[in-house]
């Protein structure tokens, strides 16, 4: 099993462009999250779903949008890229309980 | 209020010293609850799920208090390899799903 894969792992944007940050599983989870992680600080909740055809926002949700047409992919979108979202993104899975994350994604907006 | 708070730190102790972190969170229909594990620049990883009787994992013991709604990780004897951000986690389960994270705790281990 590969786990949880993000693609890129890296990404430089220019404002207002727009790029879909990929994630795909391979454990048949049905739970994927998607976080960032701006420097020194914690994991905040961009968006979740609980199964192909669901998903939910968490705590910062503006800028981005996601869908879930699979139990596998969970790819995550920005539409227009400001400086704010610069920041390391993770994707992860679970299945009830622990979390299984990708290696993140780098991205830097300028 | 945050939904899930921790003491950012840093905590810094000699090697051998035993340090406990505590984390608060603020729904208490929350159901599940870990410990997590985070290297510089690498992804988050499973440190250990707290239980509510207590649990124990070698040097690291979790104990949780529904009450007070507060979670508490404590590790002995610390080793250098231990340095790293403690982040707390809140499963809500059920229908809503939502993994949530604390700031995390860095700890720093000195010789």
């Amino acid at each position: 099993n590969a786990g949880v894969t993000q693609t890129p792992k890296f990404r430089i944007l220019k404002i207002g462009q727009s790029m879909t940050l990929q994630c795909a599983q391979d454990m048949n989870h049905n739970y994927m999250y998607w976080y960032r992680q701006d420097p020194g600080m914690g994991l905040k909740l961009i968006y979740y779903s609980v199964g192909a055809g669901i998903t939910d926002k968490g705590e910062v949700p503006n800028g981005y949008n996601v869908s879930r047409s699979t139990t596998e992919d969970f790819p995550l979108r920005l539409e227009l890229a400001a400086p704010s979202q610069t920041s390391v993104y993770f994707c992860a899975s679970s299945l009830d309980t622990e979390a299984f994350f990708g290696q993140g994604t780098r991205l830097t907006v300028v | 209020r945050k939904e899930v708070e921790q003491d950012p730190g840093p905590f810094n102790v000699p090697e051998g010293a035993t340090v406990a972190f505590n984390c608060t969170y603020s729904n208490s229909a929350s159901q599940s609850f870990f410990w997590y594990r985070q290297d510089c620049r690498k992804e988050p990883k499973l440190l250990m799920s707290v239980y509510s009787s207590g649990n124990e994992d070698g040097r690291f013991t979790a104990q949780l208090n529904r009450a007070s709604q507060y979670i508490s990780l404590l590790i002995r004897d610390s080793k250098l390899s231990d340095s790293a951000t403690y982040l707390c986690v809140v499963n809500l389960l059920g229908n809503t799903g939502k993994l949530i994270f604390g700031q995390g705790t860095t700890l720093q281990v000195k010789p």
